[in-house]
């Protein structure tokens, strides 16, 4: 069984282009959440996605928008990049969406942005 | 507003030793609470999930207890060793909050040999 990979590993962007970072979630599971880990800091939810759909959001603006595909698999799309957004981010895939699904979570893009 | 604060954030203790990590929330409403580990610049790695109907959670070396009534968990880690060198992470999950889990902010644990 293949577990939660993302891609690329490590990039940098200049601040005001935007970036897309994907996320192939476990077999059979069709939810993937994204979250954005800054240095030192524990990782905050970004939004989540259940069967193309976008099923919650945390606080995050606009800019940060998203797709998930009929396979399953998903992008985080960030437009305008700032500063602020250079990060580790996380995708972590589940069987459903909800409280009673365990969430696997990949290996992570560490975004850096100049 | 659900808030997840972990203490210390930082943590040296000589290799053998017991330890204790901390880490407290505000809402009662708590569905589950996950405790996980990050390696440098790496993603998260589960050790245990405590349900709201049970009270701890041990794998091998490590236990984790949960007590919704004072809003705190702890991550006990015995005979400590150097590879448990890590930042370690609690997260939980509310009640009509959806899916997303709430992190603390870690707290970075050092081993010496």
């Amino acid at each position: 069984e293949t577990g939660v990979t993302q891609s690329p590993t490590h990039l940098i962007k200049t601040r005001g282009q935007q970036v897309t970072l994907r996320c192939s979630s476990q077999s059979g599971h069709n939810t993937v959440s994204w979250y954005q880990q800054a240095l030192g800091q524990g990782p905050q939810f970004i939004f989540q996605y259940y069967r193309e759909e976008e099923n919650g959001r945390g606080n995050f603006p606009p800019r940060f928008s998203g797709l998930q595909f009929p396979n399953y698999s998903s992008e985080l799309n960030v437009n305008a990049l700032e500063l602020d957004d250079s990060a580790l981010y996380l995708c972590a895939s589940s069987l459903n969406p909800g409280l009673a699904y365990e969430q696997y979570f990949g290996p992570g893009t560490r975004l850096t942005v100049t | 507003k659900q808030e997840v604060t972990q203490i210390p954030a930082a943590l040296s203790v000589p290799e053998g030793e017991n330890l204790v990590l901390n880490c407290s929330f505000t809402d009662s409403a708590i569905y589950n609470l996950q405790w996980f580990r990050q390696d440098p610049g790496k993603g998260l790695t589960s050790l245990l999930l405590i349900q709201s109907s049970q009270r701890e959670q041990t794998s091998g070396r490590l236990n984790a207890s949960l007590d919704k009534s004072s809003g705190r968990s702890t991550l006990y880690i015995a005979a400590s060793q150097p590879g448990d060198s890590a930042t370690y992470l609690c997260a939980a999950q509310i009640y009509n909050q959806g899916g997303k889990l709430i992190f603390g902010q870690g707290t970075e644990l050092s081993v010496k040999p």
